[in-house]
């Protein structure tokens, strides 16, 4: 059954440092997402990307974070500087259209020391 | 604004028992609402999507119905199994968009063998 792939499983950076974390989502997919989870809380949504550019954004989106497909299978979110906020679970998403099923990939968990 | 509540935050019941899960949300200017399962420091699994103009969805022992004009949803698990031990996560579309999704809290399932 196709999924979504996310890499690593999990990262840790210091305080400052840029990271990219890696989706390769449903091959035959047009939208593609970010959320984040912060440990015991909701999971928030972070972006939309469809046509090679962002759809939506929310306001936890700010010029720290941009989003890439740099070829046609990945997908990759860049956190530029991180804070030690920004520790969290990063899940990936992709759909075929906007109004079916959304499917999560399993998720990376980044902590910032 | 979107928000999303789901009752009871937990549940323990005894393997083989009929239970049902709560969500309630407050735009019901809705596309769509999907039923997710997440075990412990994993990703998300769909379970079902429902579209706007249904009243029900069924995956094997999974039952989500939805009032949109009530601004409810349940999920219905019949027969329930240690294994159906996750936190339960609804999620619908913010507002009018149809790809960003708002998620409640959950509820955390334990079924006891």
């Amino acid at each position: 059954e196709p999924e979504v792939t996310q890499t690593p499983s999990h990262q840790v950076t210091q305080m400052g440092q840029e990271v990219i974390l890696r989706c390769v989502p449903i091959s035959n997919h047009l939208y593609f997402y970010w959320y984040r989870q912060i440990l015991g809380q909701k999971v928030e949504f972070l972006v939309s990307f469809y046509n090679n550019e962002i759809s939506e954004k929310s306001e936890i989106f700010d010029d720290q974070f941009s989003v890439e497909r740099p070829d046609g299978s990945n997908f990759t979110l860049k956190i530029r500087s991180t804070k030690l906020e920004d520790s969290a679970m990063y899940f990936c998403a992709s759909s075929e259209s906007r109004d079916t099923e959304a499917f999560f990939g399993q998720g990376t968990r980044l902590t910032v020391v | 604004k979107q928000e999303v509540t789901q009752i009871p935050a937990a549940l323990s019941v005894p393997e083989g028992e009929n239970l049902v899960l709560n969500c309630s949300f407050t735009d019901s200017a809705i596309y769509n609402l999907q039923w997710f399962r997440q075990d412990p420091g994993k990703g998300l699994t769909s379970l079902l999507l429902i579209q706007s103009s249904q009243r029900e969805q069924t995956s094997g022992r999974l039952n989500a119905s939805l009032d949109k004009s009530s601004g409810r949803s349940t999920l219905y698990i019949a027969a329930s199994q240690p294994g159906d031990s996750a936190t339960y996560l609804c999620a619908v579309p913010k507002g009018g968009s149809a790809r960003q999704l708002t998620f409640g809290s959950g509820t955390q399932l334990t079924v006891l063998p």
